[in-house]
């Protein structure tokens, strides 16, 4: 099972809201990683968490916030967006975070800021 | 980062082959990913291929690697309009502690009937 499960699979919200995104993944892997992608252009990496702690952050804003509560899970709470953060948000995982080490992705959550 | 170069578009009839090609700069070893993305879903892990491989063959996918010329394509084989999507190659970063992707901007697959 290659399984990455994301929710919720569509979100509007308003920029002074406040959601979260959730990614789950049941293979054991110890590495998780959140991917922006604009429409028409290829995933850009936004955080990478190794073994529950946040190991890269591409120099995202503060009002994208990652948690990684356990080694299944991983959070993106979102706080006072602007319409240019609308792009599908991707989830990925990996056994381990070396180069050999296949990322396997979820289906996305569509988001719409206001 | 790394540079991974892909063609944008590509168009073929139902039950031809279809060819993807992509060209990477890592002169070091490094795996070599392709990914299906299909209208407002994620990606797909379709095949990877080591750099120390030449081909690797799954089904209707054969990856072929030219080492010499850092040049790597997708080939499927009978191509059908289920295949229309988009299509990345990625790299790996084989210098980085992590397994940092490197993807190329997508071929648009059309499949026509």
């Amino acid at each position: 099972d290659t399984e990455v499960t994301q929710t919720p699979k569509h979100l509007v919200m308003g920029m002074t809201n406040k959601k979260s995104l959730k990614c789950e993944q049941h293979m054991g892997h110890r590495a998780m990683y959140w991917y922006k992608q604009k429409a028409k252009k290829p995933p850009e990496l936004m955080f990478v968490y190794s073994y529950e702690k946040l190991s890269i952050n591409e120099s995202v804003p503060s009002r994208f916030s990652p948690e990684c509560p356990n080694s299944s899970l991983l959070n993106l709470h979102l706080h006072a967006l602007q319409p240019e953060d609308s792009a599908l948000y991707l989830c990925a995982s990996s056994q381990d975070d070396g180069p050999a080490d296949t990322q396997y992705f979820g289906p996305g959550t569509r988001l719409t800021v206001l | 980062g790394e540079d991974v170069e892909q063609s944008l578009f590509l168009s073929v009839r139902e039950g031809d082959s279809s060819v993807i090609n992509c060209t990477y700069t890592d002169s070091s070893s490094t795996y070599l990913y392709w990914y299906k993305q299909e209208p407002g879903a994620g990606l797909q892990l379709l095949t990877y291929i080591f750099s120390n491989m030449d081909m690797k063959q799954d089904q209707r996918l054969t990856v072929l690697l030219n080492k010499k010329d850092k040049h790597l394509s997708l080939r499927i084989a009978d191509t059908q309009t289920g295949d229309s999507a988009i299509y990345f190659c990625a790299e790996i970063d084989r210098g980085s502690t992590l397994g940092r992707l490197y993807f190329g901007r997508g071929t648009q697959l059309t499949v026509w009937p």
